[in-house]
């Protein structure tokens, strides 16, 4: 069955610290990702997407997300987290018309 | 101008009632969908709409019934109200059908069934 894993349910880092969100897939052949962020109260908002080409995606709010098929991996990462990125974020994979998102991962950002 | 609005965003009623969600998209967007979020933040899609045929019906209690007037607006409307159907209710639009465009999504409509 096609599906998208976060393992991690919650992260917790440290302002100014890295990040790194976990995704991976499990489709019959390469699904379209998309990375999206919940804040408190609020729908979701895209991050970034992939489809093809270029494996290292830019994305909004200094998030990127690097697609390896080797490990069925698309993870999230930022260098450097900011109080406001406290939220959910979900991983969303997109194939043959059906489409999956994962669990979710909080992130809690200590001052 | 807000993209995706449903309304309304808080809703608190007994079970057994019957009530509506309505969501309206001023994004041009051919295709929308309503998702239930639960109490763990989990998403799961209910229904989708293209250019007002239903596309996706998932496993939904046939209490569930959306109608899409045109294909700016997708109402949700659910009979029989049950504690289990307490959840968030998110409404969102893409260009196509679940392919290349992403989700716009409305801010929610939290129902809550005492």
């Amino acid at each position: 069955a096609q599906s998208v894993t976060q393992p991690d349910i919650h992260i917790t880092v440290s302002e100014g610290a890295s990040l790194e969100l976990r995704c991976n897939y499990s489709y019959g052949a390469t699904p379209y990702l998309f990375w999206y962020v919940q804040s408190p109260g609020q729908g979701l908002q895209l991050l970034l997407k992939y489809f093809s080409g270029d494996t290292l995606v830019q994305g909004i709010k200094g998030f990127e997300a690097e697609f390896k098929r080797s490990q069925s991996s698309f993870n999230l990462r930022k260098p450097s987290v900011h109080w406001s990125d406290a939220a959910e974020y979900f991983c969303q994979g997109t194939n043959a018309g059906k489409s999956t998102f994962g669990d979710g991962t909080t992130l809690t950002v200590k001052p | 101008d807000t993209a995706v609005s449903q309304t309304p965003k808080y809703l608190v009623t007994q079970m057994g009632n019957d009530k509506s969600i309505k969501c309206e998209q001023n994004l041009g967007h051919d295709t929308m969908y309503w998702y239930k979020q639960d109490s763990k933040k989990f998403l799961k899609i209910m229904f989708s709409y293209n250019n007002k045929e239903l596309i996706i019906n998932e496993t939904v209690p046939n209490r569930f019934s959306p109608k899409s007037p045109d294909k700016a607006h997708l109402n949700l409307h659910i009979n029989s109200l049950e504690l289990g159907d307490s959840a968030v209710y998110f409404c969102a639009s893409s260009q196509g059908h679940l392919n290349t465009g992403e989700l716009f999504f409305g801010e929610g409509s939290r129902l809550t069934v005492l």
